[in-house]
């Protein structure tokens, strides 16, 4: 079953812009990760948050978590033509190992 | 390895033909996954081996679909039977098993399934 929304669909914006994208899920989990997919490549982490965290950085990335909500974003700051990709966040069911995913966020960066 | 391989990276068959798909883990991870992903689409979760525990296979879509992991490293989805709808990249993923880092999963490039 897919637990991770991603929204926007599809997003498009100017070099040098932030990109913001949200991901919504369903059940309890031990932690929330966002992944990178290049066009015909497999997916690359980027940044995994526990689930008693709130936020967290990592060089351009900054990754928001609500429980309560249910729910993270994704925040690309200053942002480039090579960040252009889908990106997907993914959950694990509280105990469990393997990951559920959402349907991603094609992201455009126009120069 | 370097990283988790997968092949063939695309494969091209006729409808009712069978396929297998290799995917070689990193060394070391001792859990492997299989994912599906349709065009435009998300990650369907398959199948799941943990060490030498049973597989998870709750994700696997019909009987046509098997796996199996030889000696706990490299895996093999085997398709029986393919129809058109099975077209889609299937990616393999591999992670540790216990530590801080175990649900962080390093995918292959996948394989490409184009059934006529």
């Amino acid at each position: 079953s897919q637990q991770g929304e991603e929204d926007p669909q599809a997003l498009s914006i100017q070099e040098g812009e932030n990109a913001t994208m949200n991901c919504s899920y369903k059940t309890s989990i031990n932690n929330l990760q966002w992944y990178r997919q290049n066009s015909g490549r497999g997916l690359v982490h980027l940044i995994l948050i526990r689930s008693n965290e709130r936020e967290k950085h990592s060089g351009r990335l900054r990754v928001t978590l609500d429980t309560s909500k249910k729910s993270s974003s994704l925040l690309i700051t200053a942002s480039r033509a090579a960040d252009t990709a889908s990106y997907f966040c993914a959950t694990d069911d509280w105990g469990a190992q393997k990951l559920v995913f959402g349907q991603g966020t094609r992201l455009t960066i126009n120069p | 390895g370097a990283g988790v391989s997968q092949s063939p990276s695309n494969k091209v068959t006729e409808k009712g033909k069978d396929v297998e798909l290799r995917c070689d883990p990193i060394s070391g991870h001792t859990a492997l996954y299989w994912y599906r992903q349709s065009l435009g689409q998300g990650l369907e979760f398959l199948i799941y081996f943990q060490g030498n525990s049973a597989p998870d296979k709750s994700g696997l879509p019909s009987d046509r679909f098997s796996a199996e992991r030889t000696g706990g490293s490299v895996s093999t989805l085997t398709i029986q039977r393919t129809q058109q709808e099975d077209s889609a990249v299937y990616l393999c993923a591999s992670s540790f098993s216990s530590g801080l880092a175990k649900n962080i999963q390093y995918f292959g490039a996948g394989t490409r399934l184009s059934v006529l």
